[in-house]
């Protein structure tokens, strides 16, 4: 069974310094993983996903994450954090080839505050 | 294309009632999900469907029950609403096996009083 921990459920950053989102997974078998955003009053959005190409995956609005298997970690990182980044942070996980995928399973968001 | 519609937006209960979450999607999607949201707790899945005619149990089916006779709609039921059941519900639809991106819907916030 698959599972993911983020491991902050509380962010605070300065305007234009880094951001780093931690997340853990757990997978019984080679996962797909996911960030999704959601800004106040607004729906979900897909950040970024990792599908087993490249270990470092580039999203949208300057955010990356790096697929590191030895840690079973995908952690969401940005160079410098804008007013607008804060918001709620999903990180998803899914058995790709379980048999049974398509079971998405979310972790339990992280909120990023970013002050000016 | 109107992507994954949710109905109601809003919606009081009394303990013990029952409704129906509608959810329809229009791209030809065929896994469908739902997922409530408290606050503080992110989303839990509650029951999902590979395809018409199968659903299976997600992290908190206790509750619920869906049914997909069609690829398009993916209802939720409350038989008798508890106001654990109170929470922000979303319907998602994704196409495939390949785990494109999720397409959610609005969402449905409910109130059991």
């Amino acid at each position: 069974a698959q599972s993911v921990t983020q491991l902050d459920s509380h962010v605070s950053v300065s305007e234009g310094t880094p951001v780093l989102l931690r997340c853990n997974y757990s997978s019984s078998y080679s996962p797909s993983l996911f960030w999704y955003v959601q800004h106040p009053n607004k729906g979900l959005q897909l950040l970024l996903k990792y599908t087993s190409a490249a270990t470092l995956v580039k999203g949208i609005n300057g955010f990356e994450a790096e697929f590191k298997k030895s840690e079973t970690s995908f952690h969401l990182t940005k160079p410098s954090a804008h007013m607008s980044d804060a918001a709620e942070y999903f990180c998803v996980v899914s058995d790709r080839w379980s048999g049974n995928t398509g079971k998405l399973i979310f972790g339990q968001g992280t909120t990023l505050q970013v002050k000016p | 294309n109107a992507g994954v519609t949710q109905t109601p937006k809003f919606r009081i209960l009394k303990i013990g009632q029952s409704m129906t979450l509608q959810c329809t999607q229009d791209m030809n999607h065929n896994y469908m999900y739902w997922y409530r949201q408290d606050p503080g707790m992110g989303l839990k899945l509650i029951y999902y469907s590979v395809g018409a005619g199968i659903t299976d149990k997600g992290e908190v089916p206790n509750g619920y029950n869906v049914s997909r006779s069609t690829t398009e709609d993916f209802p939720l039921r409350l038989e008798l609403a508890a106001p654990s059941q109170t929470s922000v519900y979303f319907c998602a639809s994704l196409r495939g096996k390949t785990n494109e991106k999720l397409f959610f819907g609005s969402g449905t916030q409910l109130s059991v009083l």
